[in-house]
């Protein structure tokens, strides 16, 4: 299957500051690449489908002015987490979906504490 | 929206026996995955079903979507400590929106 990195793998900063994740397809162009969200001991959340040249969509509930994505190019996505607060800190995965969306691969997860 | 619900929610087995977790919608399934995760880790792969009655098998795991593409099971054969782990199943809501069930944790003991 595809191959998809994220980094950084693990993130502390203080509330207020901004945080980047990039989420990298490292053998795969991927057009749409989607990002969720997991608090402890829950499962994953969809957050938002990222779209090689046009905006992201963001699912019910999600700030987009919060959490800011670019999807640059057909192998990278950055979701930049604005003005943290201790309530962000949550796992973050990315993933990438197959052309015919019959298989799709996750990233390793980004963990992110808001002090 | 569609209610995943996953079942048991944990289970201890022992290596060497049969387990199966379940998967069950409230609507129809048009695609529905398998993956295992380890806490704080990313996602595997294993398996992804879109046919009623259709049936997959990987080394010791198999999953199945019965016909009315409502429920689905993976069950896997012979455990070992290696399968130990978070099995979580997701359901495409639309063209890759995975809406995930609550997981799965499978203990396996010596």
């Amino acid at each position: 299957g595809a191959v998809v990195s994220q980094h950084p793998s693990w993130v502390i900063c203080k509330s207020g500051t901004s945080v980047k994740i990039e989420c990298r397809s490292l053998d795969f162009q991927a057009t749409t690449m989607f990002w969720y969200r997991q608090f402890p001991k829950q499962s994953l959340m969809l957050m938002a489908t990222s779209n090689e040249g046009s905006k992201a969509t963001y699912e019910q509930g999600v700030e987009k002015d919060k959490f800011l994505i670019n999807h640059a190019s057909l192998t990278l996505s950055t979701l930049t987490v604005t003005s943290a607060h201790p309530e962000d800190s949550s796992f973050y995965i990315c993933s990438i979906a197959g052309a015919s969306y019959n298989e799709q691969f996750f990233g390793p997860g980004t963990r992110l504490t808001v002090l | 929206s569609q209610e995943l619900e996953q079942s048991p929610q944990s289970l201890i087995v022992q290596e060497g026996k049969n387990l199966t977790i379940n998967c069950t919608s409230s609507k129809t399934l048009y695609g529905l995955y398998w993956y295992k995760q380890k806490y704080g880790e990313g996602l595997i792969f294993l398996m992804m079903l879109q046919k009623g009655g259709e049936e997959k098998s990987h080394e010791k795991i198999t999953a199945k979507l019965d016909e009315k593409k409502q429920q689905s099971s993976l069950h896997i054969t012979a455990s070992q400590p290696s399968h130990a782990g978070i099995y979580l199943c997701g359901a495409d809501r639309n063209w890759g929106k995975l809406q995930f069930g609550a997981g799965t944790q499978v203990v396996v003991t010596p």
